[in-house]
């Protein structure tokens, strides 16, 4: 069975500077998506970002980017210039596409604090 | 473009009561799902529906179900409540081909008492 780990229950950052949020994925599977998600106080979840495994290039989005490693099943967020904002919950989460469907598998999560 | 939209944002319940929560999806959006978010186990997968069919389901009892209409929206039913099932549950509706991915609601939150 696929499983997500995300071996940070706490992170913490100061305004403005960059900090990467850690996730690794267990899966026999070629062809999947992995997303990180942000959940704030308000519960709902906000798709950060997504990555499709046979991409090579890691995705990026605004101030958000990934460091995607197929081969040792890393998929790790990199936040830069970090906002008050972007304090959340923050979940990485595995799909594999038309397999399982709709069955998202998800880590424990990261609580993020950004610090002013 | 309206998002997913859940109802009630809240619930409290008594032991053994039964209750429906409902899901609208995002327009052309033909696949919900559902989760249940607890602090103690997290995020866990209910059941997925698509074109009114169940395609996938979770390791949950069989209190817990789900259906969905033509329109696409969705409604979860738990019965028998047990103070366990107190948690935020939430349901995405996703997109296929090129845009692929899950669009959440804000949840329903059910208190058991």
């Amino acid at each position: 069975a696929q499983t997500v780990t995300q071996s940070q229950p706490e992170m913490s950052v100061q305004e403005a500077e960059t900090v990467t949020l850690s996730c690794t994925y267990d899966t026999s599977e070629s062809d999947y998506y992995l997303f990180w998600y942000k959940q704030p106080p308000s519960r709902q979840m906000i798709l950060v970002i997504r990555q499709e495994a046979y991409k090579q290039q890691n995705a990026t989005e605004n101030r958000f980017s990934v460091n995607f490693q197929k081969a040792a099943k890393s998929f790790s967020l990199k936040i830069s210039d970090s906002q008050l904002g972007d304090a959340a919950m923050y979940f990485c989460a595995y799909d594999d596409y038309g397999g399982s469907q709709g069955n998202l598998i998800f880590g424990k999560g990261t609580k993020l604090s950004v610090k002013p | 473009k309206a998002g997913v939209t859940q109802t009630p944002r809240y619930l409290i319940k008594t032991r053994g009561q039964q209750v429906t929560l409902s899901c609208s999806p995002i327009s052309g959006h033909r696949s919900v799902s559902w989760y249940q978010q607890t602090p103690g186990q997290g995020l866990q997968f209910l059941f997925e529906y698509f074109s009114e069919t169940q395609r996938n389901k979770g390791n949950f009892p069989g209190r817990f179900s789900g259906r969905q209409f033509s329109n696409s929206r969705s409604e979860m039913n738990v019965s028998t409540l047990e103070l366990g099932d107190s948690a935020l549950y939430l349901c995405a509706s996703s997109s296929e081909g090129a845009n692929y991915g899950y669009t959440f609601g804000s949840g329903t939150r059910l208190t058991v008492v």
